[in-house]
């Protein structure tokens, strides 16, 4: 069965810092990959998929950006965090067949101070 | 993008059915319907999809209106666990986008 992980869980970040965030998804091949951001109390806001390796489709212009090393790795990166780049960070997984249904991790829940 | 239009909340009942609306006046033909769920803390979940027919599954069962204007995601017996926010999504065939709303949240009273 397929399952996909998120770390870390929670990150506390100072203005200004780096990020990374990492999403990994097992068994399945060729995936596409999301990542989205959630405000306190606003809806799922999508900020980048990827259909493959080193290919990156940008929703949303920002500080943020991500990237796909391997073809069920995707990381979500940024050189200086913003305040405004706070929330919950959630990675999807999803098979296009026709049509798709996404799958989404446990989340990164992220305060910048 | 298609826009779905979900009341902000609603409240039932342990042990009772849940219908929850959607309206999508705009949709196309190529458009599926899509229901997620979202409990406190968590991811999306997957429930249910369709594109013209009534679907079924463990989860729930989805109404789908013959004009395909409106939809109806109905549990047919809430439990605690199903309170959380649900989101009624069109996805354009072919598309990999989900456009997330803001859903209505569901409180279930024991």
């Amino acid at each position: 069965s397929q399952t996909i992980h998120q770390w870390p869980a929670t990150l506390v970040q100072p203005v200004g810092s780096p990020l990374s965030l990492e999403c990994t998804v097992e068994g399945t091949s060729n995936p596409n990959l999301y990542w989205y951001r959630q405000a306190a109390g606003r809806g799922l806001q999508l900020l980048f998929y990827s259909v493959g390796i080193g290919q990156i489709s940008s929703e949303v212009p920002q500080n943020l950006s991500a990237s796909r090393p391997q073809d069920r790795q995707f990381i979500l990166s940024s050189k200086k965090l913003l305040l405004s780049d706070s929330g919950f960070y959630l990675c999807a997984w999803g098979l296009l067949r026709g049509q798709e249904t996404q799958y989404f991790g446990p989340g990164t829940r992220l305060l910048v101070l | 993008d298609a826009k779905t239009t979900q009341p902000n909340s609603m409240e039932s009942n342990e042990e009772e059915p849940v219908h929850l609306p959607c309206n999508h006046s705009t949709i196309s033909g190529t458009d599926y319907i899509h229901w997620y769920r979202q409990l406190p803390s968590q991811g999306p979940e997957y429930v249910i999809h369709g594109l013209t027919s009534n679907v079924n599954n463990r989860m729930a069962s989805l109404a789908i209106a013959e004009d395909r204007k409106s939809s109806t995601l109905i549990l047919h017996r809430a439990t605690l666990r199903d309170a959380a926010v649900y989101y009624c999504i069109l996805q354009i065939q072919g598309a990999q986008k989900l456009v997330f709303g803001q859903g209505t949240r569901l409180t279930i009273n024991p």
